[in-house]
């Protein structure tokens, strides 16, 4: 029971770059959600999905994009990469039920 | 709306002496708490959550929280803290049925022996 799958685990960057980190749960939870984790600030709400195809803006979402074309899958984008955007990135999802969000392992971005 | 305010962003304790870690919450609807715990290089697991009734709330652990709507706190403790406690830990609120959490900065708990 894998539940939530991130890739890259790491990933180096370059400013300009356009950058997809990967989300993948084997659940079929409906809610799945992007994080980004910096000192000092916890972890911001970057977007989140309600379901397939319904997107919605969290705290900080300017500089990203994402989709969810599939209820497993739901891919986070940095159109233009910025090194404001070095950062931990967490995927969610929340099992209807249980009021609780389970996370991924993270992915490490760096932007030089 | 909510938010979440961790007193303290670093907390050093002795191997076998009381964890407090406090975390205040502002919401604009009866809020459901939460206290997630990170370990290094790893994501967060649910350590305990409150939603509804009693407030005294057990998790994985060892560890408790008590919510106090009075003073709108939901701070958590362990008796006799381990070495394996050495880890960051995050208080978060919801408003319930938008699911979306809004987390406190973190607190960085150090165990020394």
């Amino acid at each position: 029971d894998a539940g939530i799958t991130q890739s890259p685990r790491y990933k180096i960057t370059e400013t300009g770059r356009q950058v997809t980190l990967m989300c993948h749960q084997t659940w079929s939870h409906s809610y799945m959600f992007w994080y980004r984790q910096d000192l000092g600030h916890g972890l911001r709400l970057i977007y989140y999905s309600a379901a397939a195809d319904i997107t919605d803006k969290g705290e900080v979402p300017d500089g990203y994009v994402v989709s969810r074309s599939k209820t497993e899958n739901f891919p986070l984008t940095l159109e233009s990469a910025t090194r404001s955007q070095t950062s931990v990135y967490f995927c969610a999802t929340y099992r209807g039920g249980t009021d609780t969000q389970y996370f991924g392992p993270g992915t490490r971005l760096t932007v030089l | 709306a909510q938010s979440v305010t961790q007193l303290g962003s670093h907390v050093s304790v002795s191997e076998g002496a009381l964890v407090l870690l406090r975390c205040n919450y502002s919401s604009s609807v009866p809020p459901y708490l939460f206290w997630y715990v990170q370990y290094p290089n790893q994501g967060l697991q649910l350590l305990l959550k409150y939603t509804t009734g009693a407030t005294l709330v057990k998790g994985i652990n060892g560890f408790e929280a008590e919510f106090k709507k009075s003073e709108t706190s939901f701070h958590l403790t362990k008796p006799s803290a381990h070495m394996s406690d050495a880890a960051e830990y995050f208080c978060a609120v919801s408003g319930g049925n938008d699911y979306k959490l809004s987390f406190g900065a973190g607190t960085t708990v150090t165990v020394r022996a």
